[in-house]
């Protein structure tokens, strides 16, 4: 069965840091991996997407995430953190037949 | 704005009542999902539905039951509410299956009182 595990409810950077969210995967086949953040009272809008191709996925918003089959990881990153990042973030794998299994999410603070 | 419409936003009800979840998928998509999403749960799958069959299902209760109509729009019907109902419901749409990009809407949010 697959599964995804978010490292940290809750992570908390200042306005210029470094922002580093982190997920791991559980896959028997070879994973569809997806990052999508919630920002209050909205859906879930997708940042990006692993589907096999490059290792290093480019999203919106200047995030990217690193697949790594190795440590079965793929955490998300953005270099400078601005305030309108504030929200919570999930990760996901989707099965052969198309569903998302979410992780708990991390919900991100961004200070001043 | 994904595309994806789904009403009503609020519902408040009461417990033993039955409501009704509609959602319409973006234009083209021919699949839809439902997710429930609460504090103690966190955002899992219910059910899906390809082009009108059921594809998957996930942690759904009995109480609950969905349908994908021939304009492709779904509803998710729950009866015999109970105050742990309460959630968000989140319907997704997709082209097809696995690697697509979902799209999710705006959900509804459902208190049992």
């Amino acid at each position: 069965a697959q599964s995804v595990t978010q490292l940290g409810s809750h992570v908390s950077v200042s306005e210029g840091a470094l922002v580093l969210l982190r997920c791991n995967y559980s896959s028997s086949v070879p994973p569809y991996l997806f990052w999508y953040v919630q920002y209050p009272n909205q859906g879930l809008q997708l940042l990006l997407k692993y589907t096999s191709a490059a290792t290093l996925v480019k999203g919106i918003n200047g995030f990217e995430a690193e697949f790594k089959k190795s440590e079965t990881s793929f955490h998300l990153t953005k270099p400078s953190a601005h305030m309108s990042d504030a929200a919570e973030y999930f990760c996901a794998v989707s099965d052969q037949g198309g569903k998302l299994i979410f992780g708990q999410g991390t919900e991100l603070s961004v200070k001043p | 704005d994904s595309g994806v419409t789904q009403t009503p936003k609020h519902l408040i009800t009461a417990t033993g009542q039955r409501v009704t979840l509609r959602c319409s998928p973006r234009s083209g998509d021919l699949s839809v999902y439902w997710y429930q999403q609460s504090l103690d749960q966190g955002l899992q799958f219910l059910i899906q539905y390809y082009n009108g069959e059921e594809r998957a299902k996930g942690n759904i209760l009995e109480r609950f039951s969905a349908q994908q109509f021939p304009d492709l729009h779904s509803e998710l019907n729950l009866s015999s509410l109970e105050l742990g109902d309460s959630a968000l419901y989140f319907c997704a749409s997709s082209v097809g299956l696995a690697k697509n990009i979902q799209y999710f809407g705006a959900g509804t949010r459902l208190s049992v009182l």
